[in-house]
């Protein structure tokens, strides 16, 4: 089962614009992270953000995380072609040192040129 | 390596047959996870290890999959007697430990005809 689902399953953007994807998730979480997958490749982890932060901004990209609604969002300013993937939230519910991460159904970006 | 490496890149199998899916992880991690992805959809978590202690195996769909990691780095995921409900991506990730975020490999597709 999943425990993340991403909102929206599909988004089409002119290139320049900027993109957000939401992610709602079930359980408490140790911390939560965005991966992206180009098609037919594996995935690519692009930032973690600890329960305990709120914000965390890497290049780009600029993820939130709100506890409280067990809710997250990535932005991806100024998009770029490049851009066009699938991106995942994951969510580590913190069992253990290393505990398996959980990944939700994913949102597909398509940046038009 | 620097990365992940699975192999085969592509497999396909008759119904019936027995597959073995290989992961070299990088050199030094500590945890090994492997994930089950169908078409559309987030990756599906099968199985952990730390070191070559399969900690977790909850997410095994059936008796017919297996996975070993005997010396604690090469992994192998065996399926037996293959059903068409198999067909997908199955993708191998390591990690150190702490989970500062999965590396993973571009994963094998393996259709089952």
């Amino acid at each position: 089962s999943q425990q993340g689902e991403e909102d929206p399953q599909a988004l089409s953007i002119q290139e320049g614009e900027n993109a957000t994807m939401n992610c709602s998730y079930k359980t408490s979480i140790n911390n939560l992270q965005w991966y992206r997958q180009n098609s037919g490749r594996g995935l690519v982890h692009l930032i973690l953000i600890r329960s305990n932060e709120r914000e965390k901004h890497s290049g780009r990209l600029r993820v939130t995380l709100d506890t409280s609604k067990k809710s997250s969002s990535l932005l991806i300013t100024a998009s770029r072609a490049a851009d066009t993937a699938s991106y995942f939230c994951a969510t580590d519910p913190g069992y253990s040192s290393a505990s398996k991460i959980i990944f939700g159904s994913g949102t597909r970006l398509s940046i038009r040129p | 390596g620097a990365g992940v490496s699975q192999s085969p890149r592509y497999k396909v199998a008759k119904r019936g047959q027995d597959v073995a899916l290989r992961c070299d992880p990088i050199s030094g991690h500590v945890s090994l996870f492997w994930y089950q992805q169908a078409l559309g959809q987030g990756p599906e978590f099968l199985t952990y290890f730390q070191n070559e202690a399969q900690l977790d195996k909850s997410g095994l769909p059936s008796d017919r999959f297996f996975a070993e990691r005997p010396e604690g780095s090469v992994s192998t995921l065996k399926i037996q007697r293959t059903q068409q409900e198999d067909s997908a991506v199955y993708l191998c990730a390591s990690s150190q430990v702490g989970n500062y975020g999965y590396t993973f490999g571009s994963g094998t597709r393996l259709t089952v005809v």
